[in-house]
Formats: C-alpha cells, sequence, structure tokens
C-alpha cells in the first residue's frame, strides 16, 4: 500500500538552528516524492521535488530509497519559515497521495 | 498566471442539506483534483478529472458525493445530503497532464452543524 508518514506533527525550532522535517514513504515502485507547504493565510504550494534536486528558500532535501525517506532539511531556521510542511508521493499516474503534515514552529 | 479559482471560501449548513462548490483550474491544465482536508490531516483526493473523464472517483463517497466537470474546465462538487464529519476544508487543484505538480486552490471551509 502507499503511504507517507510523517512522523512529527509539530517541530519547535529556535531561529538559525539546523531544522530537519522527517518523511517516510511506503511505496512499491519508483515513486516521485515532493514536500508542500502552506504558509499562514496563503495557499498549498509546491516547495520542491526530488527529481529536481535544487534548494528552495534555503530547503534541501535528498531521496534516500534504502531508507525510503525524503526528509527536508535547512542548515538555518528563519522565522519565515514557519508554516504546515506536507510530504507528498506520486506513483507517476499524476495522483498525489499526502503525509498528515508537520507544523514548523520557528522561535525567535 | 491567474491561479485555481474556488467559491465559496466558506459555508455554514445544517446536516441533511445539500451544499455545492465550484472550482476553475488553471487555464489548459487538463488535470483537475478534488481533496478533502479534515483538521489535522493531510489532503485526502476525493475524484480526479482528465479533461471532462474521470480518471479516479474511488475515495469518493457516492452515496452523498457528486461531481462534474462540464466541458473539461469548470468543475462542481456536491454533497447532498451532508453529514457532520464533512466538515473539513474542500481543495481543488490542477495540473498539466503528467507535470506531477500541482497548483492548489484558497479551499472552502465547510462547517456541517
Amino acid at each position: 500500500a502507499q503511504r507517507v508518514t510523517q512522523p512529527e506533527k509539530l517541530l519547535s525550532v529556535f531561529k538559525g538552528a539546523p531544522v530537519e522535517l522527517k518523511c517516510n514513504y511506503s511505496y512499491s515502485g519508483s515513486p516521485e516524492l515532493f514536500w508542500y507547504v502552506q504558509y499562514s493565510r496563503q495557499r498549498l504550494q509546491l516547495l520542491l521535488r526530488h527529481i529536481s534536486r535544487e534548494s528552495i528558500k534555503g530547503f534541501t532535501a535528498d531521496l534516500n530509497k534504502g531508507e525510503t525517506s525524503f526528509h527536508l532539511k535547512k542548515p538555518f531556521a528563519q522565522e519565515e519559515d514557519s508554516a504546515m510542511y506536507y510530504c507528498a508521493l506520486s506513483g507517476g499516474d499524476d495522483k498525489i497521495i499526502f503525509g498528515k503534515g508537520t507544523r514548523l514552529h520557528i522561535l525567535p | 498566471e491567474a491561479g485555481v479559482a474556488q467559491s465559496p471560501r466558506y459555508k455554514i449548513i445544517e446536516k441533511r442539506q445539500s451544499v455545492a462548490f465550484w472550482c476553475n483550474p488553471i487555464s489548459g491544465h487538463a488535470t483537475l483534483y478534488w481533496y478533502q482536508q479534515i483538521l489535522g490531516q493531510g489532503p485526502k483526493l476525493l475524484i480526479q478529472f482528465q479533461n471532462n473523464g474521470v480518471v479516479d472517483d474511488s475515495q469518493l463517497p457516492k452515496d452523498r458525493f457528486s461531481a462534474e466537470r462540464l466541458k473539461g474546465v469548470d468543475s462542481t462538487l456536491k454533497i447532498q445530503p451532508a453529514k457532520l464529519e464533512d466538515s473539513a476544508v474542500y481543495l481543488c487543484a490542477s495540473s498539466h497532464q503528467g507535470a506531477g505538480e500541482q497548483y492548489f486552490g484558497p479551499g472552502t471551509r465547510l462547517t456541517v452543524t
């Protein structure tokens, strides 16, 4: 069964500290992995996708097929990073399965 | 480009009443999705359209939910009759076929009392 697991509902990090949002997935093929973000009072939007292998707003995520993980990382947290983050998986059929989300709270 | 539009933004109804939501996707996007997001959870796909055809409606409670996408552009999602557990945010999204990335609307927050 396809599944995306985000073990933390809430993650509080001090400004300037490193951030790691965890995501594990279950899928029998070669999925495409995404991170979506929802800032306060804004719509859900794509942050990054693993095939792009790029850094967006200082965030990176590496697909680890051995550990079936796609953790989101940023070396130095900023206050504007406070948001709801969703890890998502697609099996190549345009459908996306979302995790339950992690609320990231950056402390001043 | 204009984003995905949804209306209404908020709706409060009593149980057993009916309600309809409207979505206008980004121009040129062939694929349209309706999601249900219950508080504290991630979006759950209800139905996926490719142009005006249904690709996947396996998680749509068909005894009370219906959706259509006439002419392959705008779409409506209807609930009739509503139950308390239908209280959620209903999200519409669209994408180019095969693009992977989805663009979301602002959502409609439904409260069933």
